[in-house]
């Protein structure tokens, strides 16, 4: 079975600085994808940025970029230019690229709650 | 446009009630889950339907009922509730290859 870690339960950044938050995985298969979803305080999961692992080339999206490190099974989020809205619950999560039956589920970390400072 | 919506958003209720979350999607999609996020806002899957098929069943009590009329809906049936059934449940979308996309999340208080 997937397993997700991340490992820092908070982070604090000040705004307009950058911030990375960890994730690593576990898994025995070689065609996954990650994710990482923001929980504001309204609760609304939003999808952040995807990664595809047969990808080699690291996902960007404006200020949200990921380093993938396939081998070590690391998956870290960065936040460039933080800004206030940015604070929020973060969850890496997996899920497998077979898309049949237990396949297609989301497995997520334990979150990292970012605060951001003025 | 919302495309993942619940209804309620909150749901109040006494231990022993039965009670329903309403989930529907305009995106699409062929796949629809329910998730749970407790209290330490860990988020597990519950359920997971494909064209109305039942495909997840992840070790929930049989007091938790899915029902998928279509393909566009998700429901979630809870008979006799219990004070460790407060959570936030949220169904969530997905289609081949692309990201699971979430409604607002239902919070449910058992009193």
């Amino acid at each position: 079975a997937q397993t997700v870690t991340q490992s820092q339960p908070e982070m604090s950044v000040q705004e307009a600085e950058t911030v990375t938050l960890s994730c690593t995985y576990d898994t025995s298969e070689s065609d996954y994808y990650l994710f990482w979803y923001k929980q504001p305080p309204s609760r609304q999961m939003i999808l952040v940025i995807r990664q595809e692992a047969y990808k080699q080339q690291n996902a960007t999206e404006n200020r949200f970029s990921v380093n993938f490190q396939k081998a070590a099974k690391s998956f870290s989020l960065k936040i460039s230019d933080s800004q206030l809205g940015d604070a929020a619950m973060y969850f890496c999560a997996y899920r497998s690229a077979r898309e049949t039956g237990t396949a297609s589920k989301l497995t997520f970390g334990t979150g990292t709650r970012l605060q951001v400072t003025l | 446009d919302t495309a993942v919506s619940q209804t309620p958003k909150y749901l109040v209720t006494q231990m022993g009630n039965d009670k329903s979350i309403k989930c529907e999607q305009n995106l699409g999609h062929d796949t629809m889950y329910w998730y749970k996020q407790d209290s330490k806002k860990f988020l597990k899957i519950m359920f997971s339907y494909n064209n109305k098929e039942l495909i997840i069943n992840e070790t929930v009590p049989n007091r938790f009922s899915p029902k998928s009329p279509d393909k566009a809906h998700l429901n979630l049936h809870i008979n006799s509730l219990e004070l460790g059934d407060s959570a936030v449940y949220f169904c969530a979308s997905s289609q081949y290859r692309s990201p699971a996309f979430f409604g607002p999340g239902t919070r449910l208080t058992v009193l």
